[in-house]
């Protein structure tokens, strides 16, 4: 079936340090990726929605300045946390759609945690 | 946007009884409808799905029923067993939109 890979598993950082997590689609092609943001005993919370060689869409809220996605491939989305703060401390998860099809796959998440 | 509300928040139940979380959607173009488990730190798992076009669906113990009228949607776990412990969370979306979620509940299965 299909695999998202998500990397790093898990990352400490310093405070106002940046940090690049990364979803690969192993074999499908993802044209819209989904990032998630989940706190401790609660839901998935929609970051943003990246389609494919276009501009992310951001949920109220989120800043796009601080929240930097790339989707340059069908294979490969990015986010990267800038200037890392410790209230970004959060599990980080993205979702890639495979084309045509409603299905829906989860990466294996990344734990972010700012000292 | 579609809202999804999901109750109850927690649910116990004894080892082999049943447990029924529902879960009600606000988007009536909304036709996608499926449920993930969830434990500790992992990724959510898909562990069954529905489509606008069916009332129900059963994979083994666990089953999902969509009442596209009163838009609401269930996920039933019969014969429960300590390993279905989780949180589980319902979702719904429309076409190629976002997957919108519910909150989540947590099912604790009493050995």
């Amino acid at each position: 079936g299909a695999v998202v890979s998500q990397h790093p598993s898990w990352v400490i950082c310093k405070s106002g340090t940046s940090v690049k997590i990364e979803c690969r689609s192993l074999d499908f092609q993802a044209t819209t990726m989904f990032w998630y943001r989940q706190f401790p005993k609660q839901s998935l919370m929609l970051m943003a929605t990246s389609n494919e060689g276009s501009k992310a869409t951001y949920e109220q809220g989120v800043e796009k300045d601080k929240f930097l996605i790339n989707h340059a491939s069908l294979t490969l989305s990015t986010l990267t946390v800038t200037s890392a703060h410790p209230e970004d401390s959060s599990f980080y998860i993205c979702s890639a759609q495979d084309r045509g099809l409603y299905g829906y796959t989860f990466g294996s998440g990344t734990r972010l945690t700012v000292v | 946007g579609e809202n999804v509300e999901q109750h109850p928040s927690t649910l116990s139940v004894q080892e082999g009884d049943s447990a029924v979380i529902k879960c009600t959607y606000s988007d009536s173009a909304s036709n996608y409808f499926p449920w993930y488990k969830q434990e500790l730190g992992k990724r959510p798992q898909l562990i069954i799905d529905i489509r606008s076009n069916v009332g129900e669906k059963k994979d083994q113990r666990i089953a999902v029923t969509l009442n596209k009228t009163a838009k609401h949607f269930s996920l039933h776990i019969t014969e429960t067993q300590p390993e279905d412990s989780a949180v589980y969370f319902c979702a719904a979306s429309h076409g190629n939109n976002r997957l919108a979620f519910g909150k989540g509940n947590q099912v604790v299965v009493i050995p």
